[in-house]
């Protein structure tokens, strides 16, 4: 199985300051059809997960462009510019290029 | 809008059945790939299985292969897991989500106890 590597574990942040979050692949995610399926998703406290961000860099519909995602074959990083409070919570990444998909443990965004 | 409303979920005793189902919603479901997905209390995501938009392409975990079965009726908008061989491990909120992360449903608790 992929193991996604997925670090801070936690960040404590400011509004208004920007963050980064790290996720390491143990196998590129480059697929068969040459894209990459590393998405990233942000679970609000007592919420559903919601998807910000597919392969790798792509906004989903009506997420601020304070959130970017970059990143190539194993190493990746989501990056919050100007973190509101609407952003705290629990951020995943995603590999769905290899069955089984799989998760990375999260990272937990918490006011300063 | 999309919706995804799951069911099913309630409190089973270890070794016995439960089936969950997830009512789709707001896009045309026949068209899309379908998953469930879990997330024990307290803890990380984790995926569970996956049906393709006509079934023809059926995945599941390891840890609930043989014992878990996915299954869809597009007549219907309805998506299945029928969970057996039940084990404390299963214990999750079990969410049901279109084309593995786009759309997810509220979520339906699972607690397998004596």
């Amino acid at each position: 199985d992929v193991v996604m590597t997925q670090t801070p574990p936690s960040l404590s942040v400011a509004i208004g300051q920007s963050v980064s979050i790290s996720c390491k692949s143990s196998q590129s995610l480059v697929a068969s059809d040459k894209n990459t399926y590393l998405n990233w998703l942000l679970q609000s406290p007592g919420r559903s997960p919601k998807r910000l961000i597919y392969q790798v860099s792509k906004l989903d519909s009506g997420v601020p462009d304070r959130f970017s995602g970059s990143g190539s074959e194993k190493d990746f990083t989501l990056k919050i510019s100007r973190v509101e409070a609407e952003d705290l919570g629990v951020y995943y990444c995603l590999q769905g290029t290899h069955l089984p998909y799989t998760f990375g443990a999260g990272t937990k965004l918490e006011l300063k | 809008e999309v919706q995804l409303v799951e069911s099913g979920g309630g409190l089973v005793q270890p070794g016995r059945s439960l089936k969950l189902s997830c009512v789709a919603s707001g896009f045309t479901f026949s068209n899309y790939g379908m998953n469930w997905i879990r997330q024990a209390p307290g803890k990380g995501l984790e995926w569970v299985a996956y049906i393709s938009s006509g079934s023809s392409y059926i995945y599941y975990a390891e840890t609930v292969k043989g014992r878990f079965t996915i299954s869809r009726d597009n007549a219907k908008n309805t998506l299945y897991l029928q969970m057996t061989s039940l084990r404390s491990e299963d214990t999750a909120l079990y969410y049901c989500a279109r084309q593995l992360d786009r759309d997810w449903g509220q979520g339906t608790l699972v607690t397998v106890s004596s």
